[in-house]
C-alpha cells in the first residue's frame, strides 16, 4: 500500500462555487479523519470516521460543509457557495483504531488539498 | 481541555548543530505524544511517538522522551542535516475516547549549510 492519497492536490475557485475532494486511505484502516490547515498553523479537526459511521463533527463544519464515507473506504469532503476564508490545506489522515486502554491511535496523513477561493 | 504549546520557530541552526524543539502539554487523562514533520507543499509524517511516561521515541536520529512531571516531550537531534528543515508538529491524543489528536502550531527549523 502506497499511503494515504488525495485528489485533486490544488483546486482554485471562484468564490460561490461548489468544490468535492477525495481522500483514499490506507487499505485496512478504518477511521478517517479530515483537517483543515491554514498557514503557521496546526492541523484543525473537522470530522472523523469510523468505517462508514461519521462519529463526530467538529463546530468548525459549517452547514456548507459536508463529508461522506459511504462504503467505510473513500471519503468525500464537499464545501458548498465556497468563501475565501475557506482557502486552506486540506487534510486526511486514516488510522487502524483501537483501545485497549493504554492503546493509540496512530495516524498517517495524505498530501493534502490545498484550496485557493478567488 | 486538552492543549500543546510549541516553541515559536523559526529555528536557524548550522549543519551539525544540535537541535532543541521544546513542547509541553496540558491534557485530561492519560495522554499518548507525537511529533510530526511537515515538508513543504506535503502533508504531515508522523516522526515518533510515546505512548505512557517515561517512555522514549526515536527515528532518524531525532529522540523525545515522554515527561509526565514537567508535562513535556521535547524533540532533540545530536546533528541536524539540511534535509531536516521542515516544520514540526507536536501532538497529544488521549485514549479511551476518540483519540482526536490536539496539535501544536508547528515550529519551523532551517538548517543552513
Amino acid at each position: 500500500d502506497t499511503g494515504v492519497s488525495q485528489n485533486p492536490r490544488h483546486k482554485i475557485t471562484k468564490r460561490g462555487q461548489n468544490v468535492t475532494f477525495r481522500c483514499d486511505p490506507i487499505s485496512e484502516h478504518n477511521r478517517l479523519y479530515w483537517y483543515r490547515q491554514t498557514l503557521g498553523q496546526g492541523p484543525e479537526f473537522l470530522t472523523y470516521f469510523q468505517n462508514e459511521a461519521q462519529l463526530e463533527k467538529s463546530r468548525l463544519l459549517s452547514d456548507r460543509f459536508s463529508a461522506e464515507r459511504p462504503k467505510g473506504s473513500f471519503s468525500t469532503l464537499e464545501i458548498q457557495r465556497t468563501e475565501q476564508g475557506d482557502s486552506a490545506m486540506y487534510l486526511c489522515a486514516s488510522s487502524l483504531a483501537w483501545d485497549l486502554g493504554s492503546g493509540t491511535d496512530t495516524q498517517y496523513f495524505g498530501p493534502g488539498t490545498r484550496l485557493t477561493v478567488l | 481541555g486538552n492543549s500543546v504549546t510549541q516553541m515559536e520557530g523559526p529555528v536557524t541552526l548550522s549543519e551539525e548543530a544540535f537541535l532543541t524543539i521544546n513542547c509541553t502539554y496540558t491534557a485530561t487523562g492519560y495522554p499518548s505524544l507525537f511529533w510530526y514533520v511537515q515538508y513543504p507543499g506535503e502533508g504531515l509524517q508522523l516522526l515518533l511517538k510515546a505512548t505512557k511516561a517515561d517512555d522514549k521515541g526515536s527515528n532518524k536520529g531525532f529522540e523525545a522522551t515522554y515527561r509526565k512531571e514537567t508535562t513535556s516531550f521535547h524533540l532533540e537531534k545530536g546533528s541536524v542535516q539540511v534535509s531536516d528543515s521542515a516544520v514540526y508538529f507536536c501532538a497529544l491524543s488521549v485514549s479511551g475516547g476518540s483519540y482526536i489528536p490536539t496539535f501544536g502550531r508547528g515550529t519551523s527549523l532551517i538548517v543552513h549549510p
